[in-house]
C-alpha cells in the first residue's frame, strides 16, 4: 500500500519570502500525487495534481510542485508568498491501478507580515 | 459545473443523540462519494466512501454509518454520539469514469461538537 509523509508539521515565514513545502511518498509502482488547501473552517481545494507528463506541475495561486520520482518526492513551491496562503496543506498520493487517495498529515503554513 | 454541499454547517448535539449529515452533488452523474473526520489539529480519516447507490464501504469500524439513497446524496448517521465524535466532517466526490485514484473534491464541511 502507498504512504505520503509531510516532513513538516508547520511552517513559519515571512510575507514575500518563498516557500517550500516537503511531501515524501513511499509506493512500487505508479503513483498520482496531489496537494491540497485548507482554509480555516472550509473544505480542502484542489492546488494541483501529477498524473503523468511534465514533472513540474503548475496550479493555482502561484504554486507548483516538481515530481522526482528518484527520490519519490513531491514538493510544493511558492517563490513569493502572501499573508492570504495562511492555511493548511495536505499532499495525497494514490497509485495508477486505482487505490484510494492517501492523505499526508498536512503543514501548517503560517505567513507572517 | 459541478458543487457539492453539505448541511448543516455546524451542529452541537449532546451525547446519546442521534445524527444525521447530509451531503449531496450537482452536475455529475454517478460520482464515487466519500465521508472524512478531522479532528482537531489532526489529519483526514476515511470514514466511508461509495461507488454506487447502495453501495458502502467502510474503513474504520466505530458507531458511524453511511447509506447512499440517491446517486448524488450521501448520508452519515449515528444512533448515538459519543463524545470522540467531535470533529469536522467532510464529503468529497470524484467523477466514476475516472476510477478512485483520481482527485477528489470536497464539500465545505460540517463542524460537529458532541458536549
Amino acid at each position: 500500500a502507498q504512504s505520503v509523509t509531510q516532513l513538516d508539521s508547520q511552517v513559519p515565514v515571512f510575507e514575500e519570502a518563498p516557500v517550500e513545502l516537503r511531501c515524501n511518498y513511499s509506493s512500487s509502482v505508479s503513483v498520482y500525487l496531489f496537494w491540497y488547501v485548507q482554509y480555516p473552517n472550509q473544505g480542502l481545494q484542489l492546488l494541483l495534481k501529477y498524473l503523468s507528463g511534465s514533472t513540474l506541475v503548475k496550479g493555482i495561486n502561484g504554486f507548483e510542485a516538481e515530481f522526482n520520482k528518484s527520490q519519490t518526492s513531491f514538493h510544493l513551491r511558492k517563490p513569493s508568498v502572501h499573508i492570504s496562503d495562511t492555511a493548511e496543506y495536505f499532499c495525497a498520493v494514490s497509485v495508477a491501478s486505482g487505490s484510494r487517495l492517501t492523505f499526508g498529515e498536512g503543514t501548517q503554513l503560517t505567513v507572517n507580515p | 459545473s459541478q458543487t457539492i454541499h453539505q448541511w448543516p454547517a455546524t451542529l452541537v448535539q449532546p451525547v446519546g443523540s442521534p445524527l444525521s449529515l447530509e451531503c449531496t452533488v450537482e452536475g455529475t452523474s454517478n460520482p464515487n462519494l466519500y465521508w472524512y473526520r478531522q479532528a482537531a489539529g489532526r489529519g483526514l480519516q476515511l470514514l466511508f466512501y461509495s461507488v454506487g447507490i447502495g453501495q458502502i464501504s467502510s474503513e474504520v469500524p466505530q458507531n458511524l454509518s453511511a447509506s447512499r439513497p440517491q446517486d448524488r446524496q450521501f448520508i452519515l448517521s449515528s444512533k448515538k454520539l459519543l463524545l470522540s465524535d467531535s470533529g469536522f466532517y467532510l464529503c468529497a466526490w470524484s467523477p466514476l469514469r475516472a476510477g478512485l485514484a483520481y482527485e477528489q473534491y470536497f464539500g465545505p464541511g460540517t463542524r460537529l461538537t458532541v458536549t
